[in-house]
């Protein structure tokens, strides 16, 4: 079955840049999304179709995808930004897969 | 506002069925898929299937296929995940959430519904 592949931890100091990747071999060619759930919350949508942002995610969130890789990127990370995070997309079958989700921890 | 508003906390048997619900408001409810997304205790979001309200189209992952049914009633704008026999396993915290396509993404959620399975 087709997987998403996200490192499970990253930690960053307040203000710096926090990278989260997800690898799936169908990226080339489907979009990924980005969810943030924080503890006992829904998870909200933060990028979708690769790097588009959904009005009121703040700028410093923003998205990239190359190849078989898709990146959340968090320009000047804060402390509310931590959060789990979890890439989705799917598959040439159209299989919806989420990512296994990476924990940011920013202190 | 697009709300999605889920059904209450459910603790039951192994073996009893249950059916929960999520309503749908602030938009045009038969013009979006509703998928289902399960989060078990501790651990990451799992994608169960999907739902047309509009014509009740409905598309399950593989590994949901046969063990929930998801339907939908437009006329009270209400969407349903179910069990016929429940197992300890599906404990978890299940939400809905809207997508304007059934491969696009899940643009808003519901507080999601805590099912609770022990004897």
């Amino acid at each position: 079955s087709y997987e998403l592949t996200q490192p499970p931890s990253v930690s960053v100091s307040p203000g710096q840049t926090a990278r989260i990747t997800c690898s799936g071999d169908a990226l080339p060619k489907k979009y990924a999304y980005w969810y943030q759930q924080k503890s006992g919350q829904a998870p909200v949508l933060v990028i979708y179709e690769d790097s588009k942002r959904p009005s009121g995610i703040p700028e410093r969130f923003s998205g990239s995808s190359s190849g078989t890789m898709a990146t959340l990127t968090i320009s000047g990370a804060q402390v509310e930004d931590e959060a789990d995070y979890y890439c989705y997309s799917t598959d040439s079958s159209g299989n919806h897969v989420f990512g296994g989700g990476t924990k940011l921890t920013v202190l | 506002e697009v709300q999605l508003v889920q059904s209450g906390a459910e603790v039951k048997k192994p073996g009893e069925s249950l059916k929960i619900s999520c309503k749908g408001s602030g938009y045009s409810f038969t013009s979006y898929w509703i998928g289902w997304v399960r989060q078990m205790p501790g651990k990451g979001l799992e994608w169960m299937g999907i739902i047309y309200p509009g014509d009740s189209d409905t598309r399950y992952s593989p590994s949901f296929q046969g063990q929930v049914t998801i339907s939908a009633d437009k006329s009270i704008s209400t969407a349903y995940l179910q069990w016929s026999s429940l197992k300890a396993s599906d404990t978890a915290m299940y939400y809905c959430a809207r997508s304007i396509a059934a491969a696009a993404s899940l643009d808003y959620w519901g507080q999601g519904t805590l099912v609770t399975v022990s004897s």
